[in-house]
């Protein structure tokens, strides 16, 4: 069974500019969430998807978006760069039934913004 | 204030070594997870402890839920270079109506050969 795929692994913008960021889950997981990760700030939820629907979201500002498509697919969104957006984006799909939390990850988009 | 506290932050012994570390809270958890992650990639699960006083094994290493399901803990057998990572412990917290995974910092740790 194919693992969480993110695309791409690998991403340098500049300030100002927007990013968008692909994620596919395992096949039959209906949640996906997105994590951004910095030396020393450790995991920070952005949000979580379920069946199309923002089913959770974080404390970051709006330039953060998300989406999901109707194959559970994901995508996330930042607009107006800044440099303090560095890091590693994370992805993670699970089954998403109640009390069904285990959480697969993909490796992630190191994104770095200059 | 984090909810899940763990400790040590950092780590870093000989091979061969034996270390444990810690996932505290002063919440309930209806379970707890354990993940490793090394660098520039996901994390990776490792298990799901679920009963007050439950102990799993894999391999070297031993997991254990506390009885009041507010902490866990990570002991590491014997450590080797691979075991070096950053490990994380993760648990569901109810937020509204719906559920979410809480983290903690994570204890990073170095296994020198």
């Amino acid at each position: 069974k194919a693992g969480v795929t993110q695309t791409p692994r690998y991403l340098i913008k500049t300030r100002g500019q927007q990013v968008t960021l692909s994620c596919s889950p395992i096949s039959g997981h209906r949640s996906v969430s997105w994590y951004q990760q910095t030396p020393g700030q450790g995991l920070q939820f952005l949000f979580e998807y379920f069946s199309e629907t923002q089913r959770n979201k974080g404390n970051f500002p709006g330039r953060f978006s998300g989406r999901q498509f109707s194959n559970s697919r994901s995508e996330m969104n930042v607009s107006t760069l800044e440099l303090g957006d560095s890091a590693l984006y994370l992805c993670a799909s699970s089954r998403g039934g109640v009390g069904n939390t285990e959480a697969f990850f993909g490796q992630g988009t190191r994104l770095t913004v200059v | 204030t984090q909810l899940l506290e763990q400790s040590p932050q950092f780590l870093s012994i000989q091979e061969g070594e034996n270390l444990t570390v810690y996932c505290n809270s002063s919440s309930v958890f209806s379970s707890l997870q354990w993940y490793r992650q090394e660098p520039g990639e996901g994390p990776v699960l490792l298990v799901t402890v679920v009963t007050g006083g439950e102990v799993k094994k894999l391999k070297r290493l031993t997991f254990q839920f506390g009885d009041a399901r507010k902490d866990s803990s990570l002991h590491i057998t014997a450590a080797q270079p691979g075991d070096t990572g950053l490990y994380l412990c993760a648990g569901p917290f109810n937020a509204g109506n719906n559920r979410k995974l809480i983290w903690g910092l994570g204890t990073s740790l170095a296994v020198n050969p």
